[in-house]
C-alpha cells in the first residue's frame, strides 16, 4: 500500500515557467511534510516542509500548497531554472513519532534552457 | 544547519564479502537514525530504524541478519551489509533526527556495487 503518491513521473517546464508537482497522502496521522531535492548520486536534500495548521507556506521560489480535506499537498517552483532539474520528492511522516518518512515515488524534473 | 556524513560514498566489493557504512551527525546528537535503500529512478524505501543503545527496528522483508545495524553512540551509526550478492548493489542512505519533533538530515549517500 503506497501510501504518499507523487505526479507527475515526469515533467519538463521552460525556463521561467511554474513547475507544479502534487502528492496525496492516506494515513491521517501523518502531520509532516517535506519536499526533497534529489540530484544524482546525492542524498535528499530538503527544499521546504510544512505541518497541516497551514494552507501555504513559501520559500523563496518554492512554495507548498497544502489542503487537508483532500489530504494533498503540491510544489510550485516559481521562474523555474534549468539548476533546478533534479529528482523531487515529497514525503510525510508523524513529527511526534519515531518513524521514518514515507516518501512519493518521486519525479524528475527538466528545466530547458 | 544540521549536517550527516556518510562514508564511503562508493565501494566495490566482491560477492561473498561485507561491508560497512557509517554515518555521523557532526553537530548534532542523533537520538534517532534511519537506513534507506534506493534503486536506479526508483523512491527511497525505508530499511530501518535505530535509537541509540537500542536495537534496529526493520521494516518488513528487510532481512536483519544481512543488514546489521549498530547505532553505539548519539552520532553514529553503522550499517554493515554482510555475505553482500550482486542484488545487494543499490543506493544506500542514512538520515538522523535529534528527536521528535525535529526534522530529517540525510547524508550523501553510499554507492554499493558488489561484483
Amino acid at each position: 500500500q503506497q501510501q504518499v503518491k507523487q505526479s507527475p513521473q515526469s515533467l519538463i517546464v521552460q525556463k521561467g515557467g511554474i513547475s507544479i508537482i502534487n502528492c496525496a497522502y492516506e494515513n491521517t496521522a501523518f502531520d509532516y511534510f517535506p519536499w526533497y531535492q534529489q540530484f544524482p548520486g546525492k542524498g535528499p536534500a530538503l527544499l521546504i516542509a510544512i505541518r497541516p495548521d497551514v494552507s501555504e507556506k513559501k520559500e523563496g521560489r518554492f512554495t507548498i500548497s497544502f489542503n487537508k480535506s483532500a489530504k494533498q499537498f503540491s510544489l510550485h517552483i516559481m521562474d523555474s531554472q534549468p539548476g533546478d532539474s533534479a529528482t523531487y520528492f515529497c514525503a510525510a511522516s508523524k513529527r511526534s513519532g519515531a518513524d521514518g518518512l514515507t516518501f512519493g515515488k518521486g519525479t524528475h524534473l527538466i528545466i530547458q534552457p | 544547519g544540521a549536517v550527516v556524513s556518510q562514508h564511503p560514498s562508493r565501494v566495490i566489493c566482491k560477492s561473498g564479502t561485507s561491508v560497512k557504512i557509517e554515518c555521523r551527525s557532526l553537530d548534532f546528537q542523533a537520538t534517532t537514525m534511519f537506513w534507506y535503500r534506493q534503486f536506479p529512478k526508483q523512491s527511497l524505501m525505508l530499511m530501518a530504524t535505530s535509537n541509540e543503545g537500542s536495537k534496529a527496528t526493520y521494516e518488513q522483508g528487510v532481512e536483519k541478519d544481512k543488514f546489521l545495524i549498530n547505532h553505539a553512540s548519539l552520532t553514529l551509526s553503522t550499517l554493515t551489509v554482510t555475505s553482500a550478492h550482486p542484488e545487494d548493489s543499490s543506493f544506500y542512505i542514512c538520515s538522523a533526527r535529534a528527536g521528535k519533533y525535529y526534522g530529517y538530515t540525510f547524508g550523501s549517500g553510499t554507492r554499493l556495487t558488489v561484483v
